[in-house]
């Protein structure tokens, strides 16, 4: 099972990069890695998967080594609206494991 | 227009009752979901339907029993409600099975007493 490990909670300030690691040492060779966000009584939103090197959109970037035992997500410039709890997910046919999420605190 | 969408959004019932939470999409999904987040925030899989077939089935009480007549509903009926299972409750979507990307419901949040 591809269980993910990722710190708790991160402080920041607006227009600073984040930058947050996810640990995922059993991942399988089929998993992704896909990163959700989720606000206070919302369900979690799509930010950004990939499966190896680099990925970017228009939000984020998530960077994969080549042993994709880990990956970090890349927020550049957040706002106080980035304020939210990040969840790390290892996921392929048969499993989808969410990490314990980390909470992203956002300050002026 | 709501991609997925649950009803209801707030259920409160005594213990020892039996529910059902709905869960429709009209993304044209082929696959759907059910998780639970506990108190502390932590979200686990509970069933998983890919073109009506149950790929995914965690450890999870008999008492739950997920039904999806088609592709586009997932419903969740739970018998003999316990106050554990007091939690919110989230159905999602996504084309393909596992690690893709997921569009999630705003949740139910059901609270027994």
């Amino acid at each position: 099972l591809a269980k993910t490990t990722q710190p708790i909670s991160m402080d920041s300030y607006e227009g600073q990069e984040v930058n947050i690691t996810c640990s995922h040492n059993n991942i399988a060779t089929n998993d992704y890695i896909t990163w959700y966000q989720q606000f206070p009584s919302q369900g979690p939103r799509f930010i950004i998967q990939g499966y190896k090197t680099k990925v970017t959109n228009e939000v984020a970037s998530l960077f994969i080594p080549a042993d994709r035992k880990s990956s970090t997500l890349s927020l550049p410039r957040v706002s106080l609206s980035d304020t939210a709890v990040y969840y790390c997910l290892a996921g392929g046919y048969n499993k989808l494991i969410f990490g314990a999420g980390t909470r992203l605190a956002v300050h002026p | 227009d709501t991609a997925v969408s649950q009803t209801p959004k707030y259920l409160v019932t005594q213990m020892g009752n039996d529910k059902s939470i709905k869960c429709e999409q009209n993304l044209g999904h082929d696959t759907m979901y059910w998780y639970k987040q506990d108190s502390k925030k932590f979200l686990k899989i509970m069933f998983s339907y890919n073109n009506k077939e149950l790929i995914i089935n965690e450890t999870v009480p008999n008492r739950f029993s997920p039904k999806s007549p088609d592709k586009a509903h997932l419903n969740l009926h739970i018998n003999s409600l316990e106050l554990g299972d007091s939690a919110v409750y989230f159905c999602a979507s996504s084309q393909g099975r596992g690690g893709r990307e997921a569009f999630f419901g705003q949740g139910t949040r059901l609270t027994v007493v």
